[in-house]
C-alpha cells in the first residue's frame, strides 16, 4: 500500500522560513513526480510546484518563484518543500500529491496534509 | 480566486442526484482533461474521476463525470449521508504547465 506521510503542523513568524517533508512509503519516490499544493483557510486548492525525479528539476508555480524551494532525499523516500519570506496569508494546510496508478493529469495520492501557521 | 469555477453548494436529499459544474478556460479545460476529488476536512483528497469521466478502481457509479467545451461536471446519483463533503475539480494549464484547481463545492445531505 502506497502512503504519502508529511510532517506536523507547525507555527512560524512573518519572515521565517517552513521546510515541510512527504515521506513516501510503498513505492520508490524516483518514479514519482512530486506534486506540492496548499488550501488557505477558506479558500481554494493552489499548485505551487512539483519536482521531476528523471531530469532532476523543480517546476514552480509563478506565484511562488523566488519563495520556495523543492528538493528530495531518495535515500530516505521523502520529499521537501520550503518556503521562506513566510506571510500571513502563508497560513495554509500544504499537501503533496502524486500519480501511481492513473494516467492523465489526476494525482490518486494524496498526503493527510500539514497545518502551517504563519502568526506573529 | 480559483481558476476553476465552482459554486460554493450544493443539496439534496437522500436519493437524489446532485450535480456540481466547474467553468474554466480554452487554455484549461478547453485543452485537458478534468479530475473530480472528495474531501473532508483533515483527510487526504480522494481521487473520484479522472480523465474526464474515468472512475478509478473502489468508487462507486454513483459517481461520473463529462466535460464540453470549457465545462465540467460532476454527477452524484442515489445521494448518500456520507457523500457530505467538499468537491473539487481540476485540469491543467497549459500556461503554467502546472494543475489548476476550483473552490470546492460543500454538498450537504438534506
Amino acid at each position: 500500500q502506497v502512503r504519502l506521510v508529511q510532517s506536523g503542523a507547525e507555527v512560524k513568524k512573518p519572515g521565517a522560513s517552513v521546510k515541510v517533508s512527504c515521506l513516501v512509503s510503498g513505492y520508490s519516490l524516483t518514479e514519482l513526480t512530486m506534486q506540492w499544493v496548499r488550501q488557505a483557510p477558506g479558500k481554494g486548492l493552489e499548485w505551487m510546484g512539483n519536482f521531476d525525479p528523471e531530469d532532476g528539476e523543480p517546476l514552480y508555480a509563478p506565484e511562488f518563484q523566488g519563495r520556495v524551494t523543492m528538493t528530495e532525499d531518495t535515500s530516505t523516500g521523502t520529499a521537501y518543500m520550503e518556503l521562506s519570506s513566510l506571510r500571513s496569508d502563508d497560513t495554509a494546510v500544504y499537501y503533496c500529491a502524486t500519480a501511481i496508478i492513473v494516467t492523465g493529469t489526476a494525482f490518486d495520492h494524496w498526503s493527510q496534509g500539514a497545518l502551517v501557521t504563519v502568526s506573529s | 480566486q480559483s481558476v476553476l469555477t465552482q459554486p460554493p453548494s450544493a443539496s439534496g436529499s437522500p436519493g437524489q442526484r446532485v450535480t456540481i459544474s466547474c467553468s474554466g478556460s480554452r487554455s484549461t479545460i478547453g485543452s485537458n482533461t478534468v479530475n473530480w476529488y472528495q474531501h473532508l476536512p483533515g483527510t487526504a483528497p480522494r481521487l473520484l474521476i479522472y480523465t474526464n469521466d474515468q472512475r478509478p478502481s473502489g468508487v462507486p457509479n454513483r459517481f461520473s463525470g463529462s466535460r464540453s467545451g470549457t465545462s465540467a461536471s460532476l454527477a452524484i446519483s442515489g445521494l448518500q449521508s456520507e457523500d457530505e463533503a467538499y468537491y473539487f475539480c481540476q485540469s491543467w494549464d497549459d500556461s503554467v504547465n502546472g494543475p489548476v484547481f476550483g473552490g470546492g463545492t460543500k454538498v450537504t445531505v438534506l
